[in-house]
């Protein structure tokens, strides 16, 4: 069964704490992105990563940060820095011909702050 | 600021009528797609025009695309209530920016009562 899973479903900050969201995918892509998704408005670019070990900042990257170390995984971080984590957070994932190409998303994680 | 604008920002119809939404856009493109997303979902892809097509079908949907008034409309025929979700336009950045990075409209809420 091919596809994007993302984990978890929702996740609770608290002040000052770095949290990790996952996304992994198994359609053999090569590009992965990371989008946040607030309330009425459109996604917004944060990293993407074209290949493993090389990864992009997007429009939004401040107090975010990613990994690729492995070709269907790609994490994202929100750190402490991130003053206004609250988002839906959606990942996607796309043939090496990226955005001329249909990008695929996972069921999206829901960031809340305690 | 965002590349794709989609009009109108929420649509409300009956069960069995067309809906129509349109996105606009302000630089040029190398295609546009469309993606559905039901409420806390991820996004799916609908539908993927090149900027040298004028129209594309897919079952009840149809997508036209006019690049001299950098316009897009996505009709859905004979609606039903299971087509109830948010409707988003995504560009890629034509020549001028990186191949990988798609940018979305804010969306239309499309409402379809049964």
């Amino acid at each position: 069964d091919g596809g994007i899973t993302q984990s978890p479903k929702y996740l609770f900050r608290k002040e000052g704490q770095n949290v990790t969201l996952s996304c992994e995918q198994n359609l053999n892509h090569d590009a992965m992105y990371w989008y946040r998704q607030d309330p009425g408005q459109g996604l917004r670019l944060i990293y993407y990563s074209q290949i493993v070990n090389d990864f992009q900042k997007g429009d939004i990257a401040e107090g975010y940060s990613v990994s690729r170390e492995k070709k269907e995984s790609f994490p994202l971080t929100v750190t402490s820095a991130q003053k206004n984590p609250t988002a839906f957070y959606l990942c996607a994932s796309s043939t090496w011909a990226g955005a001329r190409e249909t990008q695929y998303f996972g069921p999206g994680t829901r960031l809340l702050v305690l | 600021s965002q590349q794709g604008e989609e009009d109108p920002q929420a649509l409300s119809i009956q069960e069995g009528e067309n809906a129509t939404m349109n996105c606009s856009y302000k630089t040029s493109i190398n295609n546009l797609q469309w993606y559905r997303q039901n409420s806390g979902r991820g996004l799916v892809h609908l539908i993927l025009i090149r900027s040298n097509e004028r129209e594309k079908h897919s079952g009840r949907l149809r997508v036209t695309l006019d690049t001299s008034k950098k316009s897009s409309s996505l009709l859905i025929t004979a609606s039903r209530a299971a087509d109830t979700a948010s409707y988003f336009c995504a560009t890629d950045r034509g020549s001028g920016g990186s191949n990988y990075k798609l940018t979305f409209g804010k969306g239309t809420l499309l409402t379809v009562n049964p």
